[in-house]
């Protein structure tokens, strides 16, 4: 297995710029996650999916979109990009039968400027 | 609301030494306690998961402790080496769904 899969690594954005974070898993794990770290700081909610069909805000979701058509894909949209996103984000996903241990992807690092 | 803390921030140890890693969150109403190790520049790699009924959880040279009526966990590193070296994150879950709240780190330095 593959795990959880982000793309793409490292993207620069122009303010007012959109984009989509790609994120991926193959565990048929129902529930999934995006998390950003800042600098020097724990990891923040950003919005997060309980199933396909039916997401929800996390801690810190304004300036984002997400949507999940399938259990694989849960992709995160920047719709007008501002300096304050600059970040690391990490998709995660657990599983009830793993005793909700969440497993991370590789991280997209987005500058904005 | 649940906030998690890790103490120190940062340690710097020389090689072979045993350390220990503190974690302490407020609501101790908690269903698990994850302990992650980040590389720079890397992902989260999950290194131990404690359910709410056990007390500790161990893999190789890693012990972690779970003490809910405290609010405390511990991350014991047994003989260090430099390839330890890396920022330790622990998190636990709130209700609906688990979403995680992480502590903000502990970046630990191993000196050989």
């Amino acid at each position: 297995n593959a795990g959880v899969t982000q793309t793409p690594k490292f993207r620069i954005l122009k303010i007012g710029q959109s984009m989509t974070l790609q994120c991926t898993q193959d565990m048929n794990h129902n529930y999934m996650y995006w998390y950003r770290q800042d600098p020097g700081m724990g990891l923040k909610l950003i919005y997060y999916s309980v199933g396909a069909g039916i997401t929800d805000k996390g801690e810190v979701p304004n300036g984002y979109n997400v949507s999940r058509s399938t259990t694989e894909d849960f992709p995160l949209r920047l719709e007008l990009a501002a300096p304050s996103q600059t970040s690391v984000y990490f998709c995660a996903s657990s599983y009830p039968e793993r005793g909700w241990e969440q497993f991370f992807g590789p991280g997209t690092r987005l500058t904005v400027l | 609301k649940q906030e998690v803390t890790q103490i120190p921030a940062a340690l710097s140890v020389p090689e072979g030494e045993n350390l220990v890693l503190n974690c302490s969150f407020t609501d101790s109403a908690i269903y698990n306690l994850q302990w992650f190790r980040q590389d720079p520049g890397k992902g989260l790699t999950s290194l131990l998961l404690i359910q709410s009924s056990q007390r500790e959880q161990t893999s190789g040279r890693l012990n972690a402790s779970l003490d809910k009526s405290s609010g405390r966990s511990t991350l014991y590193i047994a003989a260090s080496q430099p390839g330890d070296s890396a920022t330790y994150l622990c998190a636990v879950p709130i209700q609906g769904a688990q979403k995680l709240v992480f502590g903000q780190g502990t970046r630990l330095t191993i000196n050989p």
